[in-house]
């Protein structure tokens, strides 16, 4: 079984701080990974994806990735409660064709 | 730009009842399409996936079948509804790749009961 494990949280960091949300995976040969974010009831937004080790940085957000110890994190740099949604870490595993697996997500709130 | 339009946006439904959800994309064309569903306190699961017209690849066996009549439309069905069918359903879409980004519509809720 291919899994991805994240901390369901919930975590919670004040306004403009860093928050930083962890992901492990188990199949070592993956090699796509995906950050989402989703509000309550309603759909996943894309917010990075990366493909190769090291850092990659969009805004306030840095994905960072390392393939060596099988975990991908997301940092959030200046956090807004407008950022408080459920992440969702999705892996593309080798042999897996186009399914991406998707990790039960991390509850983050931004307190004022 | 691309859109990915899914309906109806909610569905209560008895058991036992069929199921049809509709799933259209708009500015792309030959995409990747994808159903997948999201139950309570559980993760995103695939259920199906099209690469192509009539192309289905099932990831888990159920009571539900998808097809893909037109390029850009997937529709996700059921003859009989179980109490277990209930939740957020997700149509997805992706470039031709094994790699790209999938994008997610705005979701159908279904409520069995």
């Amino acid at each position: 079984q291919k899994e991805v494990e994240q901390n369901s949280g919930p975590l919670s960091v004040p306004e403009g701080a860093i928050a930083s949300l962890n992901c492990t995976y188990s199949d070592r040969g993956s090699q796509s990974f995906f950050w989402y974010r989703q509000y309550s009831g309603k759909s996943p937004e894309l917010i990075m994806f990366i493909y190769s080790n090291g850092d990659k940085e969009d805004g306030r957000f840095t994905a960072q990735l390392n393939k060596a110890s099988q975990y991908v994190s997301l940092l959030i740099r200046d956090s807004q409660p407008s950022d408080s949604a459920t992440y969702l870490c999705a892996v593309n595993p080798p042999g897996s064709g186009y399914a991406l697996n998707f990790g039960k997500g991390t509850s983050l709130l931004v307190t004022p | 730009s691309q859109t990915i339009h899914q309906w109806p946006a909610t569905l209560v439904q008895p058991v036992g009842s069929p199921l049809s959800l509709e799933c259209t994309v708009e500015g792309t064309s030959n995409p990747n399409l994808y159903w997948y569903r999201q139950a309570a306190g559980r993760g995103l699961q695939l259920l199906f996936y099209s690469v192509g017209i009539g192309q289905i690849s099932s990831e888990v066996p159920q009571n539900l079948s998808a097809s893909r009549p037109q390029d850009r439309q997937f529709i996700l069905s059921s003859k009989k509804l179980l109490l277990s069918d209930s939740g957020f359903y997700l149509c997805a879409w992706s470039r031709t790749g094994r790699r790209e980004t999938q994008y997610f519509g705005p979701g159908t809720r279904l409520l069995v009961l």
